[in-house]
């Protein structure tokens, strides 16, 4: 158990709502990734975070935004959701020291519709 | 330009037989690493193993073994002695190392069922 908490675990919401995913560690890891999961694509990288108040964006990163004011809590924003954003998103942490070769560990997902 | 490939269509494997899941990959670093994921149908995110450009042996862990062929950029999982719960999507991942930011990028995945 990697110590990840995302929550909701499911939320249905309306096209044009803000809507905040909280992802939670509790073992002070450095970096935190926020992914989306939809059929044929695969997990897309939306934004992530190498310490407080260090962020940058992933590969689609339009209509998020995130903020991490404490080590232990990254939060990822649809300022105004829409449909398109319907979508299962992962929270991640890299707990090793060396970045470069350790594994991402996931939480369990937040499944997101919008209606 | 997509990084990781994956494009088998999803494979029926027999109980207690081997399945090789196929994944190339393009990258100009000439350190990375490979990693391999499963999702079972609960959703969630398993790591199975990790292989690194300048590993000099293929990984292994447990069932699961890396066909790592760096001149031709592939990385293809096999599961020996498929077990019921095999069944699974499996996922191919890289992360480079200096151009990457240390990023992950993802493939699109395997859908794998195993039959008893």
């Amino acid at each position: 158990d990697a110590g990840i908490t995302q929550s909701p675990r499911h939320k249905v919401t309306e096209t044009g709502t803000p809507v905040t995913l909280r992802c939670h560690q509790t073992e002070n890891h450095r970096y935190m990734y926020w992914y989306r999961q939809d059929p044929g694509h695969g997990l897309r990288l939306i934004h992530y975070s190498y310490g407080v108040k260090d962020t940058d964006k992933g590969e689609v990163s339009d209509g998020y935004s995130v903020s991490r004011s404490k080590t232990e809590d990254f939060l990822l924003t649809l300022e105004s959701a829409t449909s398109s954003q319907t979508s299962v998103y992962f929270c991640a942490i890299s707990p090793g020291d060396r970045e470069s070769d350790s594994p991402l560990h996931f939480g369990n997902g937040t499944r997101l519709t919008v209606t | 330009a997509q990084k990781i490939t994956q494009t088998q269509p999803g494979m029926f494997v027999q109980e207690k037989e081997a399945v090789t899941l196929d994944c190339t990959y393009d990258t100009s670093d000439p350190s990375y690493g490979l990693f391999w994921y499963k999702q079972p149908s609960s959703g969630e995110m398993i790591f199975l193993i990790y292989q690194g450009s300048y590993d000099q042996q293929n990984a292994t862990e447990g069932r699961y073994s890396l066909n790592f062929q760096k001149a031709r950029k592939s990385a293809n999982l096999v599961i020996s002695a498929s077990q019921l719960g095999d069944s699974a999507m499996y996922f191919c991942a890289m992360r480079e190392i200096d151009g990457g930011n240390n990023r992950l990028a993802f493939g699109k995945g395997n859908q794998v069922v195993v039959i008893p």
